[in-house]
């Protein structure tokens, strides 16, 4: 089982803003970094550290972190964000996890 | 432009050996760690280890410590995932990815960017 742990599925109507979240008890130390994966496709990156974007990922996608919880807010969900995201970090022991990830549906 | 390409899609039986790839371009290669993530079918991605092509430095998950073997051929850019007796539950996608560690004072932070695109193999009698 993993130590982050993300809800399994959250929906959004389209344009509407939609929080995904990470809890784990070392987002106290160390920052959450997210990624997309749409069907048959790589993971992307789109958030690491407090709240850095990759070169090409669009501004509605921000990061917040607060004690053990990290956040992907996307706002303005369109259509092309309905994907998987997943979570990553540490776990209690400094070996690298992943949560066990997110199905957005966009409405 | 960074880039990472994996070596094609295998299938394979249980009991056999197997080693796939990673090779790395446009960018220092010795200077970045390089992360292996397993996919099996239809489940999400778990954080198999990491290792630090500059000297060898290799960190695995518990999960997977025994199970694999990460190695780098820091002449050639590539980095390698290898398993010396298959077994069926390995049947997975096997993606590579360049894994960036910053740390200060206040929290620590680590990702990986770019990925491979992925190697799918298949353990099957």
């Amino acid at each position: 089982s993993s130590e982050l742990t993300q809800d399994p599925a959250v929906s959004v109507a389209l344009g509407q803003t939609v929080r995904i979240t990470c809890q784990g008890d070392s987002l106290r130390s160390y920052y959450a970094s997210w990624y997309q994966q749409k069907p048959g496709q790589a993971p992307v990156l789109v958030i690491y550290g407090k709240n850095n974007r990759p070169s090409g990922i669009p501004d509605r996608f921000s990061g917040s972190s607060s004690g053990n919880t990290a956040s992907l807010t996307i706002t303005g969900a369109q259509a092309e964000d309905e994907a998987d995201y997943y979570c990553n970090s540490r776990d209690s022991s400094g070996h690298g996890v992943f949560g066990g990830g997110t199905k957005l549906t966009v409405l | 432009e960074v880039q990472l390409v994996q070596s094609g899609a295998e299938v394979k039986k249980p009991g056999e050996s197997l080693k796939i790839s990673c090779k790395g371009s446009g960018y220092s290669f010795t200077s970045y760690w390089i992360g292996w993530v397993r996919q099996m079918p239809g489940k999400g991605l778990e954080w198999m280890g990491i290792i630090y092509p500059g000297d060898s430095d290799t960190r695995y998950s518990p999960s997977f410590q025994g199970q694999v073997t990460i190695s780098a051929d820091k002449s050639i850019s590539t980095a390698y995932l290898q398993w010396s007796s298959l077994k069926a539950s390995d049947t997975a996608m096997y993606y590579c990815a360049r894994h960036i560690v910053v740390v200060t004072a206040i929290r620590s932070n680590n990702w990986f960017d770019p990925w491979g695109q992925g190697t799918l193999v298949t353990v099957s009698s």
